[in-house]
């Protein structure tokens, strides 16, 4: 059973940067079989799709955040990680990692989110 | 960007009723489109992709349908653990949008 949990600080002073990692068990991101996406939602809000990587390869952000977003991956770890730079209050919100399979869109399995909380 | 419009944005039902959301695109994505059932404070769980087919496991009771920009989901006999907010999400390009939501409530 595939499964993802998002990891790092819940708190983040404003104009910092954002740091999280999501480790995947019962799959391998090296397989090059999906995508790694990650997703937020800001409390009682919608969701926005943020970017997503495909093993050590493709990168694709959305553009309303390229220019402070970087994902990357660490194959060895099994683990793929989101960087947010200068962030603001507008950046609080639940981030998910979540496996989408490469030709159909499907998010299939999502970690179970983390609140990261932008605040001085 | 894709705009996806969902009505209603909630809705009220009773058990066993029929209950239909709807979902349109603001353009052409075939069928390139998914729903998904979050509930409080878990992460959102897919139930239909390609527009109509049933995710594994997933309750016959779930239905999709539509493509081009109209799309409708149904639930064809509500049940109690089925309240939550549905969300469609379109895969035609990137990036990819979702709807606003559907919270569903029992009467």
């Amino acid at each position: 059973q595939v499964q993802l949990q998002e990891s790092g600080p819940g708190l983040v002073k404003p104009s910092q940067t954002l740091s999280l990692t999501c480790t995947v068990s019962g799959g391998s991101i090296n397989s090059g079989s999906h995508y790694w996406n990650w997703i937020r939602q800001p409390a009682g809000k919608g969701l926005e799709w943020i970017g997503r990587i495909w093993r050590s390869g493709d990168i694709n952000y959305n553009p309303s955040l390229k220019t402070r977003v970087t994902i990357s991956v660490d194959t060895s770890k099994n683990q793929f990680s989101l960087k947010l730079s200068s962030v603001t209050a507008a950046d609080t919100a639940v981030y998910y990692c979540a496996r989408e399979g490469l030709n159909d869109g499907r998010l299939d399995y999502w970690g179970q989110g983390t609140l990261v909380t932008v605040s001085s | 960007d894709i705009q996806m419009t969902q009505s209603p944005s909630s809705l009220s039902a009773s058990v066993g009723d029929r209950v239909t959301i709807t979902c349109q695109a603001s353009q052409d994505i075939s069928n390139y489109l998914n729903w998904y059932q979050q509930k409080p404070g878990k992460a959102p769980k897919l139930l239909i992709y390609d527009a109509s087919n049933l995710e594994t496991g997933v309750p016959s009771r779930f239905s999709g349908s539509g493509s081009g920009t109209d799309f409708t989901f149904t639930i064809s006999s509500l049940q109690p653990e089925d309240i939550a907010t549905y969300y469609c999400q379109h895969y035609d390009n990137l990036p990819y949008t979702f709807g606003q939501g559907t919270k569903l409530a029992i009467k």
